[in-house]
């Protein structure tokens, strides 16, 4: 099955510097990549996703790259703020023809933007 | 448009008692899916599944936990005879297609095995 990897498992930022953080996936069939970002005691909420016949995918302060050849994708925040503080979880689905709705997700990032 | 919805948000139970977990996705969505979540860990997948049918259950144990998603009302997460390494978050998310599309994800219902 799919396996994904996550990186850093902590980051710590100053306001206003961006952010990395890097994911890599076992399966070459998948081909769906959501982020989450979880705040304490919410939900998964999406911030923004792509699919694999895109490379590059922005909403304002928020970017995701993907490279299917090296199988990893990352997502990148500008100009951080301290309300982007949270858990950030990376997944990956698409896989499989049952097994390809389900998302595995990667451990998770914890970003503090430091104000 | 009301968002998923699960009920309860909070549950405790003693050891070997029963939980019962709702899911309502959003409208016109019929797929739904089962996450959990343990502390301070990733979210990972249990069950898929669609109107009356299960799709992929690969992530469930193999005992004590069974899902539906019958033809009217939500779906429901069972765990049987609980124990307290099922105390987590269950999260179910919904989409309106299987594959490609985004999953939303409900509150989520915190299980407390006392």
């Amino acid at each position: 099955g799919e396996n994904v990897e996550q990186h850093p498992s902590t980051l710590s930022v100053q306001e206003g510097d961006s952010a990395v953080i890097k994911c890599t996936y076992s399966d070459s069939a998948s081909n769906y990549f959501p982020w989450y970002k979880q705040e304490l005691g919410k939900r998964p909420q999406l911030i923004i996703d792509i699919r694999s016949n895109v490379g590059e995918k922005k909403d304002q302060r928020i970017a995701v790259t993907l490279n299917k050849t090296a199988k990893h994708f990352s997502l990148h925040i500008t100009e951080t703020q301290p309300e982007d503080s949270a858990v950030y979880f990376c997944a990956a689905s698409g896989a499989g023809e049952t097994s390809g709705s389900r998302l595995t997700f990667g451990e998770g990032t914890q970003l503090t933007v430091n104000p | 448009n009301a968002g998923v919805m699960q009920n309860p948000r909070h549950l405790v139970r003693r050891r070997g008692q029963e939980a019962r977990l709702r899911c309502s996705p959003m409208k016109g969505h019929s797929h739904v899916y089962w996450y959990r979540q343990l502390p301070e860990e990733g979210l990972k997948f249990m069950v898929y599944l669609q109107k009356e049918n299960i799709i992929d259950e690969s992530g469930m144990p193999k005992e004590r936990f069974s899902a539906e998603f019958p033809k009217e009302g939500p779906s429901i997460l069972r765990i049987q005879q609980v124990v307290r390494g099922d105390s987590a978050a269950y999260f179910c998310a919904s989409s309106p297609y299987p594959t490609l599309e985004t999953q939303y994800f409900g509150p989520g219902t915190r299980l407390l095995v006392l």
